[in-house]
């Protein structure tokens, strides 16, 4: 079975502090996809990257990067120099590669990220 | 580009009534998804569809839910009767491919349907 699990419920920072979300998800697959998406107040999900399992190479990208670590089965989401709009509920995602697999979407519970003036 | 529209964003209604949400899919995308996201609780796919043709409904209760998309373009998804434990925001997204053409296709959501039973 596929499972994430991001144990952050809440994270509360002030801003320009770097912040974490951490993300731990387990699967069977050998290939797989990760995702993390940001959902800010106006409820869309917003895109934020994908990755693939074959690709352990961690990302950056302006104030973000992402530590995609397979040993540990983790994908944590770092935002550097935090932003009052980086405030939103952030998921963590894993679906599949295959056939039908890959549309097929596993969220975490996501993580609550306040930014305090 | 437009993007993924959806109506009513607000729903209230009391138990054991009916209520219906629209999706507006990108145009030109295959693919449509309806999802349900309970508080403090991530998406969880209900019903996917290619173009008119269900794809996977194994999520959706279909002893009161029903969803279609019967010109392969927008989709409505119905509740019939409500229950409380229904409360909760329908995401609709739509892709541009079809399963099987790409493996991957990234998922494109609207903002949501916000519904209250009581």
């Amino acid at each position: 079975a596929q499972k994430v699990t991001q144990a952050q419920t809440e994270i509360s920072v002030v801003e320009k502090e770097d912040v974490t979300l951490d993300c731990v998800y387990e699967t069977r697959d050998t290939t797989y996809y990760l995702f993390w998406y940001k959902q800010p107040p106006s409820g869309e999900l917003v895109f934020l990257i994908r990755r693939n399992s074959f690709d352990e190479q961690n990302e950056i990208s302006g104030r973000y990067s992402w530590n995609f670590q397979k040993s540990t089965s983790s994908f944590n989401f770092t935002i550097t120099a935090s932003q009052v709009v980086d405030s939103a509920v952030y998921f963590c995602a894993l679906s599949g590669t295959g056939y039908s697999s890959a549309s097929k979407i596993i969220f975490g519970s996501g993580t609550r990220l306040s930014i305090r003036p | 580009e437009a993007g993924v529209a959806q109506s009513p964003r607000y729903k209230i209604i009391e138990k054991r009534q009916s209520v219906a949400f629209w999706c507006n899919p990108i145009s030109g995308h295959a693919t449509l998804y309806w999802y349900q996201q309970i508080l403090g609780q991530g998406p969880k796919l209900l019903i996917q569809f290619q173009n008119n043709g269900v794809v996977d409904d194994s999520q959706l209760p279909k002893d009161r839910f029903s969803a279609e998309r019967l010109k392969g373009v927008d989709s409505t998804l119905k509740i019939q009767p409500a229950k409380l434990e229904d409360s909760a925001v329908y995401l609709c997204a739509s892709s541009p491919g079809t399963s099987g053409v790409h493996l991957y296709n990234e998922q494109f959501f609207g903002p949501g349907t916000r519904l209250t039973v009581l």
